[in-house]
C-alpha cells in the first residue's frame, strides 16, 4: 500500500524558513516523480514543486521560484520541502503527492501538513 | 502558463440527481485532464485520468468526456457520499487545478 506522510509544518514569522520531509513507503521510491501541492485554507489546490525521480530535473510554479527548493533523498524514501523568505500568503497546508509513473498526474497523495506564516 | 477555468464553483444538488462540472483550458491540452474529488480535512481522491478512464474504485456512476479545451464531469444519480469538492487537473504542460466545484445537497 502507497503512504506518503509529511511532517514539518507549524508556525513560522515571514521572512523566516521551514522545512517540510514526505516519508515514502510501499512502493520503490526511486521510480516515480514526486510533488507538493498547495490548499490555502478553506480555497482550491495548487501545484507546487515537481521533481524528476531521479532528481535531476525540478519544476517550480512561479510564485515560489527562487523562495522554495524540492529535493529527494532515494535512499531514504523521503521527498523535500525547503521553503525560504515564506509569506503570509504561503500559509496552507502542503501536500506531498507521487506522481502516476505515466503521463504523470498525480496519482497518491499524503495526508498533508500544515504551514502557517504569522508573525 | 495554461490557465484552467472550472464552472461552476458550487452546485446544489438531490439524491439521484446528475451533475455536471466544466473546465475549459487556456490551450489544448490534448485529453491530459484528471478529476479529483476533496472532502473536508481530507486529501483529494484521484477519480478519472486521462479525459474519461475511471481509476480503479470509482464507481461507475462517475464519468468524462471532452477534448481539445473543453472538458466536463458527470455524476450520475448523486448519493449522499459524493458531497464534496471536485476540482480538474490539467498535466499537458506542468500542471495546473481548476479552482474547483463544491457540491452540496439541495
Amino acid at each position: 500500500e502507497v503512504q506518503l506522510v509529511e511532517s514539518g509544518g507549524g508556525l513560522v514569522q515571514p521572512g523566516r524558513s521551514m522545512k517540510l520531509s514526505c516519508a515514502a513507503s510501499g512502493f520503490t521510491f526511486n521510480n516515480y516523480d514526486m510533488a507538493w501541492v498547495c490548499q490555502a485554507p478553506k480555497k482550491g489546490l495548487e501545484w507546487v514543486a515537481t521533481i524528476s525521480y531521479d532528481g535531476s530535473s525540478t519544476y517550480y510554479r512561479d510564485s515560489v521560484k527562487g523562495r522554495f527548493t524540492i529535493s529527494r533523498d532515494n535512499a531514504k524514501s523521503t521527498l523535500y520541502l525547503q521553503m525560504d523568505s515564506l509569506r503570509s500568503e504561503d500559509t496552507a497546508t502542503y501536500y506531498c503527492a507521487r506522481l502516476s509513473g505515466v503521463l504523470n498526474w498525480f496519482a497518491y497523495w499524503g495526508q498533508g501538513t500544515l504551514v502557517t506564516v504569522s508573525s | 502558463d495554461i490557465q484552467m477555468t472550472q464552472s461552476p464553483p458550487s452546485l446544489s444538488a438531490s439524491l439521484g440527481d446528475k451533475v455536471t462540472i466544466t473546465c475549459q483550458a487556456s490551450q489544448n491540452i490534448n485529453k491530459y485532464i484528471a478529476w479529483y474529488q476533496q472532502k473536508p480535512g481530507k486529501a483529494p481522491r484521484q477519480l478519472i485520468r486521462y479525459t474519461s478512464t475511471l481509476v480503479s474504485g470509482t464507481p461507475s456512476r462517475f464519468s468524462g468526456s471532452g477534448s481539445g479545451r473543453d472538458y466536463s464531469f458527470s455524476i450520475s444519480n448523486v448519493e449522499s457520499e459524493d458531497i464534496a469538492s471536485y476540482y480538474c487537473l490539467q498535466y499537458d504542460n506542468l500542471w495546473t487545478f481548476g479552482g474547483g466545484t463544491k457540491l452540496e445537497l439541495k
